[in-house]
Formats: C-alpha cells, structure tokens, sequence
C-alpha cells in the first residue's frame, strides 16, 4: 500500500510568488493534516480535513495560505504570495479514523528567497 | 507557547547500551502522547504510543513511560542499534483533538 506523497519534494521560489504544494493521503484516509516546521523550532499543525471538508484551520498563519481538497482525496496548499518567512517543511499526514495514528508523508522543502 | 518540550537535543549512546529520550508537556489535558522517528529527507515515521490510562506501552526494544503526576514521559530503546540513529519526536494531543502537539525533537547517534 502506497504511504502519504507529497510534490515537490523541494521549492525555491521569489518573495511574492506563488507556490502550491500537493499531497496524496493514504487511500481510504478521510483525515488529512498539514503541517510545518520552520528552522529551529517544532512541528506546528496547520488544518485538518474530513474528506473536502475542512474542520480545523486554526494553526493556519495568515489569509496568504489557502488549503484545497476537491473530491476528498488529495489536497494543495498555496502560498500566495509567498514571504521570507514562509519558509520550512510542510509536512501532510493522514490517518483513517480522527483518534487514529496519522501518517506522514516525506514533506515539501520551500525555501522563499 | 510550546506545550511539548523534548530539552536534550541530542543524545549519543553506544550500541547495545539502552537509550533513554525524554520528553515533559504543559498542557494537563493531553491524554495520548506518541513519538515519532525521523530519517533525514524523510517524514516523521510513528513509533509507539501510549494513552493516559497507561503507565507503560512496550514494543520489541522500544518502551514508552508515562508519568502524569510529573507530566513526563520517556522513550528506551535496548538494546540501541545504529539503525536507530534517527531525529526522535515526541507529540501529545487530547482525547477530543486531532491536531499533534510536537517538542522540537532529539537527535539520537548510536554508535557502533
């Protein structure tokens, strides 16, 4: 069974650009989260998802990040637009149940130059 | 306001010795606490658990403690193998949340 994917695995992009990132949960996972580590400090939690609906975007930073997941299956997350201190590793998890253990994928690097 | 805190950064152990990770929390409703290895490149693998009804959680040569008096947990690893160099997490959440609470990790080096 295939785990948790996510593209690109690294991003450079401009200050002011955009950039979206995509993950593919575990086939069967309804739960999707988001999360991200800047450098130096702890994995924070982003959003949650049950199946397209989104049910907690309280560790969302700003209005600059928006999080999508069409059809309940994968989802993106735009930075728009992206600043310095957007940089880090997003990392997407999912898991099948709410209380069940949550699996992650290898994680996006961007970089905001 | 970082309610999971891992203090030792890293830790160097030599094969075969035990390891011992640990890891204290703030927040008093956490009721399920998890660590996490992590490979470089790589995303947070899940480890073992433990709930808060438990005071220890064993699988194989790891072997998780919890102490709420103390709000402390702590992960062992016998015997430690080189495999086992890794950046280890620990996260808790509460019995109604979903979203993972992490400390900032220990950076584990076994040496052979």
């Amino acid at each position: 069974e295939a785990g948790v994917t996510q593209f690109p695995s690294h991003s450079v992009i401009e200050k002011g650009q955009t950039v979206t990132l995509r993950c593919d949960p575990i086939s069967g996972h309804d739960n999707l989260y988001w999360y991200r580590r800047v450098m130096g400090k702890e994995i924070k939690f982003l959003l949650h998802f049950v199946k397209e609906s989104k049910q907690d975007e309280s560790g969302m930073p700003n209005n600059r990040f928006l999080a999508e997941r069409t059809g309940g299956t994968y989802s993106t997350l735009k930075v728009q637009p992206a600043e310095l201190e957007d940089s880090g590793v997003y990392f997407c998890a999912s898991s099948q149940g709410v209380v069940e253990t949550q699996y992650f994928g290898p994680g996006t690097r961007l970089l905001v130059l | 306001d970082q309610q999971v805190k891992q203090n030792s950064p890293s830790l160097s152990v030599q094969e075969g010795r035990i390891s011992i990770l640990n890891c204290d929390y703030t927040n008093s409703m956490f009721d399920y606490f998890l660590w996490y290895k992590k490979y470089p490149a790589e995303g947070p693998t899940f480890l073992i658990s433990i709930s808060s009804i438990e005071d220890k959680n064993e699988d194989g040569r790891f072997t998780v403690f919890l102490n709420k008096s103390a709000k402390h947990l702590s992960l062992h690893i016998v015997p430690s193998q080189p495999g086992d160099s890794a950046v280890y997490f620990c996260a808790a959440r509460t019995n109604s949340g979903y979203a993972l609470n992490f400390g900032k990790g220990t950076s584990l080096l076994v040496t052979p």
